[in-house]
């Protein structure tokens, strides 16, 4: 299996431009997750699947930010319009239910 | 909410050096994970504790689930420079089942040869 996969590895933008974040979960995992990580957080959750349908999205910072997953094997993480305090890592896992396995993660810059 | 406390920060060691990190949560939790995350990489799961006084072993890592089920141990032996790298515990959310994970804010560590 070639694990969850994340694309792109790395996106730098300009404030005010949307930003799509892709993942591929692993084939038969039922949950999938979304996470941001920078230094002054760590690793805070903000949206996660289960079969496809969003459970809880609390972790979404505000309207700019939205989520998909029109099917099983794939999710996107967009970011209209984007500000440099989006700035971070953006890491999608997914589960069978228990354990997580990691993408490699989006290191997303904003200018 | 639910948040889970890590120490050290950091540590800074040896190579050969033992390595003792832990983590302790305000509530109680009925699974501990840990995991690394090697730089420019997402976390990977190390070791997965499900009962209280559980002690489970991977390699040169040992971790223990706390008697009071608010704390756990991680314990590396005889480090080397691969080790490098930031060390999270984990727990189900809401103190429940596995579907939601909380992350403490890890350990990181440096090791030099």
């Amino acid at each position: 299996d070639a694990g969850v996969i994340q694309s792109p590895r790395h996106e730098v933008t300009e404030m005010g431009q949307e930003v799509t974040l892709r993942c591929k979960p692993i084939s038969g995992h039922d949950y999938l997750f979304w996470y941001r990580q920078t230094m002054m957080r760590g690793l805070e959750l903000l949206i996660y699947f289960n079969n496809n349908v969003p459970i809880d999205d609390s972790g979404m910072p505000e309207d700019r930010f939205s989520a998909k997953m029109p099917n099983a094997s794939f999710s996107t993480l967009k970011i209209q319009p984007s500000e440099p305090r989006d700035s971070a890592v953006y890491f999608c896992a997914s589960s069978p239910g228990y354990g997580y396995t990691f993408g490699s993660g989006t290191r997303l810059t904003v200018v | 909410g639910q948040q889970l406390n890590q120490s050290p920060q950091s540590m800074f060691i040896q190579e050969g050096e033992d390595v003792s990190m832990n983590c302790t949560s305000s509530s109680i939790f009925n699974t501990w994970l840990w995991y690394k995350q090697d730089p420019g990489e997402g976390p990977v799961l190390l070791i997965a504790l499900y009962k209280a006084g559980e002690l489970t072993s991977n390699g040169r890592l040992t971790a223990q689930f706390g008697i009071t089920r608010k704390d756990s141990f991680l314990n590396i032996s005889a480090s080397i420079p691969s080790d490098v790298g930031i060390y999270f515990c984990a727990g189900p959310n809401y103190g429940g089942s596995q579907g939601n994970l909380i992350f403490g804010k890890g350990t990181k560590l440096s090791v030099k040869p």
